[in-house]
């Protein structure tokens, strides 16, 4: 692995089930993000975490949760997916959470609820 | 609020000079950074700026005034692989990144 990754590249869900979006980092940064990305919006936080063991919510958290056991792995679930929740979602990882930091983006998740 | 505000969409030819602008208002202010997203991919990291004044970057440079609330990112001599979304991002007082919407750059020959 190089950088980071996310799993899957895409997927259709049906409204109401639980899906979880996965998200891998190598280069043993400390900080993680999730981002939403909608047409005509800017990149939206749900969730951060600052520190394996600790996260945090964004400006969007509302219907998605996240944990965070180690450096390496930060995965998002939506317990109850519903049609609001189509979009495309980057996972991101930066060497801390500190000012000047730049952050490291994953390839996305596209993901269309029905 | 917070709100981040840069052109929707540009088009500049190649081989010129484009300026593309970003205006913000947040809640502090711990630096900006420009990123390009080409279509389809993730946005990958161009410039941060944290004081007033110009970062030359090769092609790319980007200006700040924080009195103005002002940032931009000028692109020199256009390629057509920089034909992508310039997104402007700003770290609010909580170390968070706010972001604009995105400018897209349409480069034609």
């Amino acid at each position: 692995i190089a950088g980071i990754t996310q799993a899957p590249t895409s997927q259709i869900l049906a409204a109401g089930r639980r899906m979880t979006l996965r998200c891998t980092q190598d280069m043993r940064h400390n900080a993680m993000y999730w981002y939403r990305q909608d047409l005509g919006l800017g990149l939206r936080l749900i969730h951060y975490s600052n520190t394996a063991g600790t996260t945090g919510k964004g400006e969007v958290p509302d219907g998605y949760s996240v944990s965070r056991a180690n450096t390496d792995d930060f995965p998002l679930t939506l317990a109850s997916a519903v049609p609001s929740q189509t979009s495309v979602y980057f996972c991101a990882s930066s060497t801390t959470s500190g000012r000047g930091d730049e952050q490291f983006f994953g390839p996305g998740t596209r993901l269309t609820v029905l | 609020g917070q709100n981040i505000d840069q052109p929707t969409e540009m088009t500049a030819t190649e081989g010129a000079i484009v300026q593309i602008n970003c205006t913000y208002q947040t809640s502090g202010f711990n630096g900006l950074f420009w990123y390009q997203q080409h279509a389809g991919e993730a946005p990958t990291f161009l410039s941060y700026n944290v004081l007033d004044g110009l970062e030359e970057k090769g092609r790319f440079s980007s200006f700040l005034s924080r009195s103005k609330g002002y940032s931009y990112l000028l692109l020199k001599e256009l390629q057509m692989k920089d034909s992508a979304s310039y997104l402007c991002a700003v770290m609010d007082s909580n170390y968070q990144l706010i972001w604009g919407a995105g400018t897209k750059l349409i480069i034609k020959p």
